[in-house]
């Protein structure tokens, strides 16, 4: 079956521009998680939502991030005006609701900010 | 709290030689934890984990890890290095229950290398 995919596989965008991060989760799994991955700061938490819900968004890194989910399916990561240190590799998780259960991660998106 | 450190950042072996990646962790919470994979340019692959059964955590691909919960340790085995292995591995702890359920903490990642 499909697994996470994510789009798009590469953004260059202008500093202070806005940009769209789309992440599909696997079929079924209501839990999705977005994580960030850079050369300074390896893998950190973003967001985590339950279907709709974002119960933790405690590693946004500041108001010019958001993130959004609908259908408890697709989930949306928006940057707004998009500075340098954005830069990094953005990777989306998703799992089955339950106990301990496993996350499976996309490709990510790799976002350079010049 | 949760935090997960990986003693080393690159290690380097030769093919057919026994594997060692440390990680040890802290947590408030019995935690749950897990080794993933990343091959260049790619996703993050599950090889195993550990969620409070067995100590003893067999993987894919001949990996195998052990929980000690005195040492607070999660170290990464296999007997036998193949040149396929080369990648980066992340160790990482998560707590189920509460807002955060399943929010995956990693660690900074080692890097094998694996010498012909």
């Amino acid at each position: 079956g499909a697994g996470v995919s994510q789009s798009p596989s590469n953004k260059v965008t202008e500093k202070g521009k806005d940009v769209e991060l789309r992440c599909d989760p696997i079929s079924g799994h209501t839990a999705l998680y977005w994580y960030r991955q850079s050369l300074g700061q390896g893998l950190e938490f973003l967001i985590y939502f339950q279907g709709n819900s974002a119960p933790d968004k405690s590693g946004l890194p500041s108001d010019r991030f958001s993130a959004e989910r609908t259908g408890g399916s697709v989930s949306t990561l928006t940057i707004q005006r998009t500075q340098q240190e954005d830069s990094a590799v953005y990777l989306c998780a998703s799992s089955l609701y339950g106990v301990q259960e496993t996350q499976y991660f996309g490709p990510g998106t790799r976002l350079l900010v010049l | 709290a949760q935090s997960v450190t990986q003693l080393d950042s690159h290690v380097s072996v030769s093919e057919g030689t026994p594997v060692l990646l440390r990680c040890n962790y802290s947590s408030s919470y019995s935690p749950s934890l897990f080794w993933y994979v990343q091959h260049p340019n790619k996703g993050l692959q599950l090889l195993l984990k550990y969620t409070s059964a067995a100590t003893l955590v067999k993987g894919i691909n001949g990996f195998e890890a052990e929980f000690k919960k005195s040492e607070t340790s999660f170290h990464l085995t296999k007997p036998s290095a193949h040149m396929s292995d080369a990648a980066e591995y992340f160790c990482a702890v998560s707590r189920a229950g509460g807002t955060s359920y399943g929010k995956l903490t990693f660690g900074q990642g080692t890097i094998l290398t694996v010498h012909p």
